[in-house]
């Protein structure tokens, strides 16, 4: 049983280039919420989305953005990159429209140089 | 002030010990506790779940909640040097349910 799989790994850009990342749900999983996290910080919640709409938004500016797919996959993108971007990128998946744990995937680490 | 409080450490431990993770918060609304442990270059892996105040236990894990102080705590038994990893404590609850609130992390190493 796959469990979240997240795409790239690793991901180097320049200031004030776009980037989306990927992310697959573990099976049975309906929701998808993406956080971001600071090295030695704890994840920050940039927003969350079931039945394909964002259901939740964490203190995050309008230059992220998602989208959630009809087979639960989901994608965040990132626009007017900032150096203040760079982190590790998470996605987590949960049941029941976010009714249960969420379990996260290895993230994506995103460098911009 | 943070909503989550949690000690970062780090916490350097003999194997075999039994070492105590701590988290406070501040927003009453959080119902749903949870703990998660973060190898190096890896995502958080969950480790215990729980609702409300009382204990949980799995295993080598036991989970404590206390609602009226706003405490949490994670004990670990007889630690491994496998157990070396960053702990995170995350909370949710109310109407922002499903947005994970998370501490700092603590770092812990278990030396043999």
């Amino acid at each position: 049983d796959a469990g979240v799989t997240q795409s790239p790994t690793h991901l180097i850009k320049t200031r004030g280039q776009q980037v989306t990342l990927r992310c697959s749900p573990k099976s049975g999983h309906d929701t998808v919420s993406w956080y971001q996290q600071a090295l030695g910080q704890g994840p920050q919640f940039i927003f969350q989305y079931y039945e394909e709409e964002e259901r939740q938004r964490g203190n995050f500016p309008d230059r992220f953005s998602g989208h959630q797919f009809p087979n639960y996959s989901s994608e965040l993108n990132v626009n007017a990159l900032l150096l203040g971007d760079s982190a590790l990128y998470l996605c987590a998946s949960s049941p029941l429209r976010g009714g249960g744990p969420q379990h996260f995937g290895d993230g994506t680490r995103l460098s911009i140089l | 002030q943070k909503e989550v409080e949690q000690d970062p450490g780090p916490l350097s431990v003999p194997e075999g010990a039994i070492v105590s993770l701590n988290c406070t918060y501040s927003n009453s609304a959080f119902q749903y506790f949870m703990w998660y442990r973060q190898y190096s270059r890896k995502g958080p892996e969950l480790l215990m779940y729980t609702y409300s105040s009382g204990n949980k236990e799995d295993g080598r894990f036991t989970a404590q909640v206390d609602k009226s102080s706003k405490y949490i705590s994670l004990f670990i038994r007889d630690s491994q040097p496998s157990d070396s990893a960053t702990y995170l404590c995350a909370m949710t609850g109310g109407t922002s349910y499903g947005k994970l609130t998370f501490g700092q992390g603590t770092i812990l190493t278990v030396h043999p």
